[in-house]
C-alpha cells in the first residue's frame, strides 16, 4: 500500500513564525503536492514537485515555498505565517506516468492553527 | 482555467436508497476523472476513476461518464451510513509534462438511516 505520512496531525503556530510542514512517501513516486483546504474552497495546490530540487507553483503559491532534497520527502515552508494561513494541508503523490491517469496519494493532512 | 463544479449539497438520502452525485467540467479534452470520498477530519482516498465514455461499476459503486455533455457522476447503491462523507470530484490533466488533478469543491452526503 502506498503510504503518505505528514509530520504533524496539529499545529499551533504565532503570526510571524516560519512553520515547516514535512511530507513523506514510501512509493517511490516522482510526483508531489501541496494543497490547503478550506470550507466551501475545497482543495486548492500550493506548489507540485515532479523530481528531486524540482518546483513548480501551483494556484495559490504566495507566502509558501518548499523543498525537495530527497525523493521520498517534500517539505512546505511558511516564511511568516500569518492568521490567514490558517487551514488543513494536505500532502499528495502520485506516479509519473506521462499521461493524464495519475491518481493521487494523500497524507493525513496537518491541521494548522495560527494565532 | 479549468473548473470542476459540484452541488455542495448537503444531500440526504434514505438508508439503502441509491445515492447519486453529479460533476461537470469546463475542459472538453479532459482525459481521466475520479471520484475521492473524504471522511470528516480524515484526508481524501480514491474509491474510483473513469477515463472512457460509459459506466465503470465497482461494488456498490458506479461511475458514469459522459464527455459529450462534460459530466460525470458517482452512483452509489444500497447506501449505508458508513457512506455518509464528502464526496470529491477531480479531473486529471497534464501540462508540459506536469501531471495535475483540479478538484471540484466536493458533495456532502448524509445516509439517513
Amino acid at each position: 500500500d502506498v503510504k503518505v505520512t505528514q509530520s504533524s496531525r496539529y499545529l499551533v503556530k504565532r503570526t510571524g513564525e516560519k512553520v515547516f510542514l514535512e511530507c513523506v512517501q514510501d512509493m517511490d513516486h516522482e510526483n508531489m503536492f501541496w494543497y490547503r483546504q478550506d470550507p466551501g474552497l475545497g482543495l486548492r495546490l500550493i506548489y507540485f514537485s515532479y523530481d528531486v530540487k524540482m518546483k513548480e507553483k501551483g494556484d495559490i503559491p504566495e507566502g509558501y515555498s518548499v523543498s525537495r532534497e530527497k525523493k521520498e520527502r517534500f517539505s512546505l515552508i511558511l516564511e511568516s505565517a500569518s492568521t490567514n494561513q490558517t487551514s488543513m494541508y494536505l500532502c499528495a503523490s502520485s506516479l509519473y506516468r506521462g499521461d493524464a491517469y495519475n491518481e493521487q496519494f494523500f497524507g493525513p493532512g496537518t491541521r494548522l492553527t495560527v494565532l | 482555467q479549468k473548473e470542476v463544479e459540484q452541488n455542495s449539497g448537503p444531500l440526504s438520502v434514505p438508508e439503502g436508497a441509491i445515492a447519486s452525485l453529479n460533476c461537470t467540467y469546463s475542459d472538453r479534452g479532459s482525459q481521466s476523472f475520479f471520484w475521492y470520498r473524504q471522511y470528516s477530519g480524515k484526508s481524501p482516498e480514491l474509491i474510483m476513476f473513469i477515463y472512457s465514455n460509459g459506466d465503470k461499476e465497482d461494488g456498490r459503486f458506479t461511475a458514469q461518464l459522459n464527455k459529450a455533455s462534460q459530466y460525470v457522476s458517482l452512483l452509489i447503491r444500497d447506501s449505508q451510513p458508513s457512506d455518509s462523507a464528502t464526496y470529491l470530484c477531480a479531473v486529471g490533466w497534464v501540462n508540459f509534462g506536469n501531471e495535475k488533478l483540479t478538484f471540484g469543491t466536493g458533495t456532502r452526503l448524509t445516509i439517513i438511516p
